[in-house]
């Protein structure tokens, strides 16, 4: 049974586009995260919500848009992709200390 | 600003002997640190912890230490095992009512050489 999931676990798109990862947990665990890793392997976080409300926002582009329609899911929509955007986005939940992260989604713009 | 730092991009144990990674960050604000290894083309799977207020927790061949006056951590794995060859991450949590973050270091690749 996978704890978290996402998909897809590739995306290739051009940039003007607009797409999304989705995200689901079974794991009961009431905080869930988005991070981005980038080129230089550096894990970043971008969103974290508690109970389907966004607790933080780490000044990501208002082209993010995160949405959580319930505990278990919390979906990245992005907006007008760009070159930038490339990346490995990787999901997780946490109940206490540790997380539990997705298996992670390639994000490619051309 | 980097607030979590692993200062070693890479390093090369021999099967059997210990491995010592790394840590130090700059805020001392910070409730746990979090140790992760992550394989190519999977996500960062959580090793082991320690609370702030602790200088050790130990869990089978894997101990961290908690310098908090330094503000140093490091993970020894005792015996390094060829399966351990992955990058390792440290990680430290703030983590308050309403407020809830976890800052990553860069990551360590370790190759465990059998």
């Amino acid at each position: 049974d996978t704890a978290v999931s996402q998909t897809p676990k590739y995306l290739v798109t051009q940039m003007g586009n607009d797409k999304s990862i989705k995200c689901e947990q079974n794991l009961g665990h009431d905080t869930m995260y988005w991070y981005k890793q980038d080129s230089k392997k550096f894990l970043k976080i971008m969103f974290s919500y508690n109970n389907k409300e966004l607790i933080i926002n780490e000044t990501v582009p208002n082209r993010f848009s995160p949405k959580s329609p319930d505990k278990a899911h919390l979906n990245l929509h992005i907006n007008s992709l760009e070159l930038g955007d490339s990346a490995v986005y990787f999901c997780a939940s946490s109940a206490v200390y540790e997380q539990y992260f997705g298996p992670g989604t390639r994000l490619t713009v051309t | 600003d980097q607030q979590v730092k692993q200062n070693s991009p890479s390093l090369s144990v021999q099967e059997g002997r210990i491995s010592i990674l790394n840590c130090d960050y700059t805020n001392s604000m910070f409730d746990y640190f979090l140790w992760y290894k992550k394989y190519p083309a999977e996500g960062p799977t959580f090793l082991i912890s320690i609370s702030s207020i602790k200088d050790k927790n130990e869990d089978g061949r894997f101990t961290v230490f908690l310098n908090k006056s330094a503000k140093h951590l490091s993970l020894h794995i005792v015996p390094s095992q060829p399966g351990d060859s992955a990058v390792y991450f440290c990680a430290a949590r703030i983590m308050k009512t309403s407020y809830d973050k976890v800052i990553f270091g860069p990551g360590t690749s370790l190759s465990v050489i059998p």
